[in-house]
């Protein structure tokens, strides 16, 4: 059975960097058939899906365009995890994010983790 | 970008009814969609792929169709457990997208 278990701060101040980690069970994050990525919703953007890594003999990362000058997505394999980081955070980033598991590399996403709900206040 | 526009946004029904949700893309998407179901303070759960595959453990009355830009779920005998929000998600482009919701509420 998958698991993630997502892990990190609720409140960050503007202009910092929020950071999140997901801890995979039940599967590799070095997997060479599923992706690993990040979703967040909020009441004014709906669900948005903000970006990925994956490894298929080297590692690979996609990322919105919306959030592409702010984003870095991490796996780590010592520890079976990858981390969110979005730098320079405003409160239109105030959301719950989620990790997820993409099984096939199809960007369907069948894992999910439980949320996390950052908002973005000083 | 494609905009996936779904249809209610709210439904009530009754339980033992049948559901029936829209989803519309703005160009065609190939049967490249996915609807999933997400209950209050929880994650969505993937209930079906490429338009009418059901995910694994899924129940049978959950059911999809569709091609072009226009998608349907069915839910063809409400149990009191699928009184949710639903979602559409297209990966025919990036980004892949989602829609709005449908909310499914009891009458």
């Amino acid at each position: 059975q998958v698991q993630l278990q997502q892990s990190g701060p609720g409140l960050v101040q503007p202009s910092q960097t929020l950071s999140l980690t997901c801890a995979i069970s039940g599967d590799s994050v070095a997997s060479n058939s599923a992706t690993w990525t990040w979703i967040r919703q909020s009441p004014s953007r709906g669900l948005e899906w903000l970006g990925r890594t994956y490894y298929r003999s080297k590692w690979y990362n996609d990322y919105a365009v919306s959030v592409k000058s702010r984003i870095t997505i991490n796996p780590d394999t010592s520890k079976n995890q990858f981390s969110l980081q979005l730098n320079s955070v405003t409160p239109e980033d105030t959301a719950v994010y989620y990790c997820a598991r993409d099984l096939t590399g199809q960007n369907y996403f069948d894992y999910w983790g439980q949320g996390t709900l950052v908002t973005v206040s000083s | 970008e494609i905009v996936l526009t779904q249809s209610p946004a709210t439904l009530s029904l009754s339980p033992g009814e049948r559901a029936t949700l829209s989803c519309r893309a703005s160009q065609r998407i190939s049967s490249y969609l996915a609807w999933y179901q997400q209950k209050p303070g929880q994650a969505p759960r993937l209930l079906i792929y490429d338009a009418s595959n059901r995910a694994t453990g899924i129940p049978a009355r959950f059911s999809g169709s569709g091609s072009g830009t226009d998608y349907t779920l069915t839910v063809s005998s409400l149990e009191p457990e699928d009184f949710a929000v639903y979602y559409c998600q297209q990966r025919s482009n990036w980004p892949i997208t989602f829609g709005q919701g449908t909310r499914l509420e009891i009458k």
